[in-house]
């Protein structure tokens, strides 16, 4: 399995309180993805990284901001959650734009 | 607005028979598609296509594209209890930074 890691795996938060959301990976993979899965909408894309320092918006960003200071780390930040932001978490990386990517063991968020 | 529909959403087989998934697609400047296999985790990958007609297979799985009507078929021959999960569809297009745009998903039950 491709070395990536999600903490924290499972989390219950108020409505209003801040979140982050670790991705770590050990394979010093260019590209990172941070997805939301939710019952009939399959995977979303929520914000890419696409080296150090760059990242970009995937399709449902709104409430979500990103952040990348080493290879290794990409953490998701919901800046006051919400209970539409209740949904399970997955970080993916790829080696290039080119190849497939493997995805992390997902973060199950319940925001009350 | 671009579009990945997968069919059918749902299926119960019994244990030895053949089923036959689809993913259609209405995409600009499509580069590749994907196929991932997920089992209540983290969604594992099958396969990508890239070029229309040649088939890729793994063992009694397999798939083909065709890029002039749209669409791919993921085949599993011979299916066991274990090939239940749900199979995501992906495609990705060109100059997007390898993001990938899922379908919703085939959940596959299979019945001793």
């Amino acid at each position: 399995d491709a070395g990536i890691t999600q903490s924290p795996r499972h989390k219950v938060t108020e409505t209003g309180t801040p979140v982050t959301l670790r991705c770590h990976q050990t394979e010093n993979h260019r590209y990172m993805y941070w997805y939301r899965q939710d019952p009939g909408h399959g995977l979303r894309l929520i914000h890419y990284s696409y080296g150090v320092k760059d990242t970009d918006k995937g399709e449902v960003s709104d409430g979500y901001s990103v952040s990348r200071s080493k290879t290794e780390d990409f953490l998701l930040t919901l800046e006051s959650a919400t209970s539409s932001q209740t949904s399970v978490y997955f970080c993916a990386i790829g080696q290039s734009s080119y190849n497939e990517q493997f995805f992390g063991p997902g973060t199950r968020l319940t925001v009350l | 607005e671009d579009k990945v529909v997968q069919s059918p959403l749902s299926l119960v087989v019994h244990e030895g028979d053949t089923v036959t998934l689809n993913c259609s697609y209405e995409v600009t400047n499509f580069r590749s598609l994907l196929w991932y296999k997920q089992e209540k985790k983290a969604p594992t990958f099958l396969f990508m296509l890239t070029s229309s007609g040649i088939e890729k297979k793994s063992g009694r799985l397999s798939s083909i594209l065709d890029k002039k009507e749209l669409f791919s078929i993921l085949n599993i021959t011979a299916t066991q209890t274990g090939d239940s999960a749900v199979y995501l569809c992906a495609v990705e297009l060109n100059d997007s930074w390898g993001k990938l745009q899922f379908g919703a998903g085939t959940q596959v039950v299979v019945t001793p």
